[in-house]
């Protein structure tokens, strides 16, 4: 079992909707989560992060995480072609904070 | 731009040659990070430093990878007698270890993209 897994797509969603991505990782003792955005070619950028256990909502995102089910998924309202890229799941590991990262979900939003 | 920078960019080389990469991180970040990406993957950890202190290797590491932190400061990354397998985005993140923080978010560099050839 992957420690971090993500489907990895592609999902695709009309412009103006509702993209939700899911996460689910595999060490209970787990306590930070993060989205990363990857468009094609470039570097993973920090879109959210989330902590405690509900939502956190960040402009048309909005991050839930749920630890008793080992699950953390991502909503983003408005979708707009823009928001075209991999998304990828991590999870913080070990003492050193390192990151788990998940293979990402590739979303394609539809104008 | 984060303020993670690296160098080079791009980076294409033969088989059996040694290639070295840089990292500068945000200027006040004390933890810094390398990570490798292949395609279709999510980056795996390599190592991690602490000032300059390497403190986590991963096994990933082959004794053809040294990465050093000399001053704490930028890190590099040097790969000896370089295969095709180690092509891939080469990916450095630095963070802060904020006082009463309780976790240290990682924001990462353009990427070194390695090809070899």
């Amino acid at each position: 079992q992957k420690e971090v897994e993500q489907n990895s797509g592609p999902l695709s969603v009309p412009e103006g909707a509702i993209a939700s991505l899911n996460c689910t990782y595999s060490d209970r003792g787990s306590q930070s989560f993060f989205w990363y955005r990857q468009y094609s070619g470039k570097s993973p950028e920090l879109i959210m992060f989330i902590y405690s256990n509900g939502d956190k909502e960040d402009g048309r995102f909005t991050a839930q995480l749920n630890k008793a089910s080992q699950y953390v998924s991502l909503l983003i309202r408005d979708s707009q072609p823009s928001d075209s890229a991999t998304y990828l799941c991590a999870v913080e590991g070990g003492a050193t904070n390192k990151l788990i990262f998940g293979t990402g979900t590739l979303l394609a939003v539809q104008p | 731009d984060t303020g993670v920078s690296q160098d080079p960019r791009h980076k294409i080389t033969k088989r059996g040659q040694n290639v070295t990469f840089r990292c500068d991180p945000i200027s006040e970040h004390n933890r810094l990070y390398w990570y490798r990406q292949t395609l279709g993957q999510g980056p795996e950890f390599l190592t991690y430093f602490q000032n300059e202190a390497q403190l986590e290797k991963s096994r990933l590491l082959s004794d053809r990878f040294s990465a050093e932190r000399p001053k704490g400061s930028f890190s590099t990354l040097e790969i000896q007698r370089t295969e095709q397998g180690d092509s891939a985005m080469y990916l450095c993140a630095s963070s802060s270890a904020r006082a009463r923080a309780v976790n240290y978010e990682q924001y990462f560099g353009p990427g070194t993209r390695l090809t070899v050839t």
